[in-house]
């Protein structure tokens, strides 16, 4: 069975803070994504990486940075915490063009 | 602006009756659509999808129906189970694309 698994279920950390939220995947997929969800908006895709290294924008990327050095692992970063970035953040994968995206659990990030 | 629209919020259902939820689009380059259930404290999961060359998809209890002329498509679930109270996204995406453009989200409530 496919896995998406993220590191941390609940965060809470401090405006200004650096932080990493982390995602693992076990299914040799190319395509990996973030995205925040939030009420009333669904899910809105903040980066995506279709391979080692390799990153795309997506929709609201402001404030945030990724990076993948390794095809299994997909880290979002905050470079500078808001407390509008409070949010629900998950990760997903997939393995290529218009195909089910897997998604973990999720990571209920609090900004204080 | 809101290229997939899901404009129920909620729906209530009984347990045993079918349960429609609906899902708009307005960009007529999306050719392959998807619906995603999410539970509390859970990740999406997949449920179903449609290409565009379809106008029907059926997985068991699930029916999937696109009509492109109206840019609309909806997810019938017949019938409906407590167990199937969840969030409903649908998402879209256009066959060649890596992303998913997704909707706000239907909280369906099924009565037993």
């Amino acid at each position: 069975d496919v896995k998406v698994t993220q590191s941390s279920r609940y965060l809470v950390k401090r405006t200004g803070e650096k932080v990493f939220l982390e995602c693992v995947q076990d299914m040799d997929h190319e395509n990996m994504f973030w995205y925040r969800q939030d009420p009333g908006l669904g899910l809105r895709l903040i980066y995506f990486s279709y391979d080692v290294k390799m990153k795309e924008k997506g929709d609201i990327p402001e404030g945030y940075s990724v990076s993948r050095e390794k095809k299994e692992r997909f880290s979002l970063i905050l470079e500078s915490a808001s407390t509008n970035q409070t949010s629900m953040y998950l990760c997903a994968g997939s393995s290529g063009a218009a195909q089910p995206q897997h998604f973990g659990d999720g990571t209920r990030l609090s900004i204080l | 602006d809101q290229q997939v629209k899901q404009n129920s919020p909620s729906l209530s259902v009984q347990e045993g009756r079918i349960s429609i939820l609906n899902c708009d689009y307005t960009n007529s380059m999306f050719d392959y659509f998807l619906w995603y259930k999410k539970y509390p404290a859970e990740g999406p999961t997949f449920l179903i999808s449609i290409s565009s060359i379809k106008d029907k998809n059926e997985d068991g209890r699930f029916t999937v129906f696109l009509n492109k002329s109206a840019k609309h498509l909806s997810l019938h679930i017949v019938p409906s189970q407590p167990g199937d109270s969840a969030v409903y996204f649908c998402a879209a995406t256009m066959e060649y694309g890596n992303k998913l453009v997704f909707g706000a989200g239907t909280i369906l409530r099924v009565k037993s």
